[in-house]
């Protein structure tokens, strides 16, 4: 079965630092990749997908994922963050034949 | 707004009073799903339906039931509630199958479920 893993549970920085939450998935064949954020009392949201094409994805908000097939990595990224991007990031897989699978999650706290 | 809604937004039970949880969805997707997510951890699926087929995770305990009377509700069942079953209940859908690859899901606001 396939697994993904987060390579943070809870990063802490201040605005306007860059951002890059880790993301890797077990499983060797095509595979489409999520990000989902989930604001503090709000419901889990799309930032951004990868399905096929250009593996560098532009989401919500000035989100960015590289999807990396060698090293099965989905890196999210962001240049600049900002107090409001204090959330609980997952990342999530699937591929044909299986469901959703999400990553345990990242907790982002930036700090004014 | 097309969306995914669900109701309550709280709910609270007593150990081992069975509880109804409900969602909706004006996206018109053949698949919906039903999320537990425990504080802190990632969403666990415990089951979905695509159109009337129902779809069971085979870690879902038997206390977990649900229905789908139609395209636009779902509702989830829990017979005996534990205090091990208190959690954010979230329902999702999407326009394809797991099976299919390629499709997203879409969620609602989540049920916090207190079991007393």
């Amino acid at each position: 079965a396939q697994s993904v893993s987060q390579h943070n549970h809870h990063v802490i920085l201040s605005e306007a630092a860059s951002l890059e939450l880790g993301c890797n998935y077990s499983y060797g064949g095509t595979v489409n990749l999520f990000w989902y954020v989930q604001y503090p009392g709000q419901h889990l949201q799309l930032l951004l997908k990868y399905f096929s094409g250009d593996p560098l994805v532009k989401g919500i908000k000035g989100f960015e994922a590289e999807f990396i097939k060698s090293k099965f990595s989905f890196n999210l990224r962001k240049p600049s963050v900002q107090w409001s991007d204090t959330a609980e990031y997952f990342c999530a897989v699937n591929n044909y034949g299986q469901n959703f699978v999400f990553g345990p999650g990242t907790r982002l706290s930036v700090l004014p | 707004d097309a969306m995914v809604i669900q109701n309550p937004r709280y709910q609270v039970t007593q150990f081992g009073k069975p509880v109804t949880l409900s969602c909706s969805q004006t996206l018109n997707h053949n698949v919906m799903y039903w999320y537990q997510q425990k504080s802190s951890q990632a969403p666990k699926l415990l089951f979905h339906y695509y159109d009337k087929d129902f779809n069971n995770e085979a870690d879902t305990p038997d206390n977990f039931q649900s229905r789908r009377p139609n395209t636009s509700f779902c509702f989830l069942d829990i017979r005996s509630p534990g205090l091990g079953d208190a959690a954010m209940y979230l329902c999702a859908t999407s326009r394809k199958p797991p099976g299919q690859g390629g499709y997203e899901q879409f969620f609602g606001p989540g049920t916090r479920l207190t079991v007393l």
